[in-house]
């Protein structure tokens, strides 16, 4: 399973764009690279999911560069309810591929 | 309708209690996880189970013991409650083919043993 490494907590401010970057040097080739978002009492939520280049839906946008050794999730003019934990994860499609999500980057979206 | 949802939201108990919580998907989804997030926000699986069947057992103590009577359903009973066993536990599904894995988690159920 690749490890993966994002910052710990990051700040914005209302309608900015943010982007969250996260290392996984070891990525298989097999593997594809998740987003999750987290509010508090609540459970992760999917928010996207790429293997190269760059994805886009209602949400966010996901950029992988060719080596594949990172990813950026970029969320386009954040919201106060943007703020929340943001998990990267990596794996393949077999069953509890995704063990461990780890501390996650918790953004924080002020006024 | 929840896609995921699991029963009780909160479980308060005393140590030594025997308690359960419940998980159903209405996804049609063949794989069903419990995942513990403690104190500090780390998300780790438990169990997994595929069609019933149980495919990934992390290691967790013998008091905790999932049931799956169909694939709609992943219930999890924990005998003689300690108490680190206190967090949240989740309840996820996910339908396995192309691409990477998808995880869909239930809202949580925060257990509190004292």
């Amino acid at each position: 399973l690749a490890k993966t490494t994002q910052p710990i907590s990051m700040d914005s401010y209302e309608g900015q764009e943010v982007n969250i970057t996260c290392s996984h040097n070891n990525i298989a080739t097999n593997d594809y690279i998740t987003w999750y978002q987290q509010f508090p009492s609540q459970g992760p939520r999917f928010i996207i999911q790429g293997y190269k280049t760059k994805v886009t839906n209602e949400v966010a946008s996901l950029f992988i560069p060719a080596d594949r050794k990172s990813s950026t999730l970029s969320l386009p003019r954040v919201s106060l309810s943007d703020t929340a934990v943001y998990y990267c994860l990596v794996g393949d499609s077999n069953a509890g591929n995704m063990l461990t999500f780890g501390g996650g980057t918790r953004l924080m979206v002020k006024p | 309708d929840t896609a995921v949802s699991q029963t009780p939201k909160y479980l308060v108990t005393q140590m030594g209690n025997d308690k359960s919580i419940k998980c159903e998907q209405n996804l049609g989804h063949d794989t069903m996880y419990w995942y513990k997030q403690d104190s500090k926000k780390f998300l780790k699986i438990m169990f997994s189970y595929n069609n019933k069947e149980l495919i990934i057992n992390e290691t967790v103590p013998n008091r905790f013991s999932p049931k799956s009577p169909d694939k709609a359903h992943l219930n999890l009973h924990i005998n003689s409650l300690e108490l680190g066993d206190s967090a949240v536990y989740f309840c996820a599904s996910s339908q396995l083919g192309q691409g990477g894995e998808k995880l869909f988690f239930g809202s949580g159920t925060q257990l509190s043993v004292l």
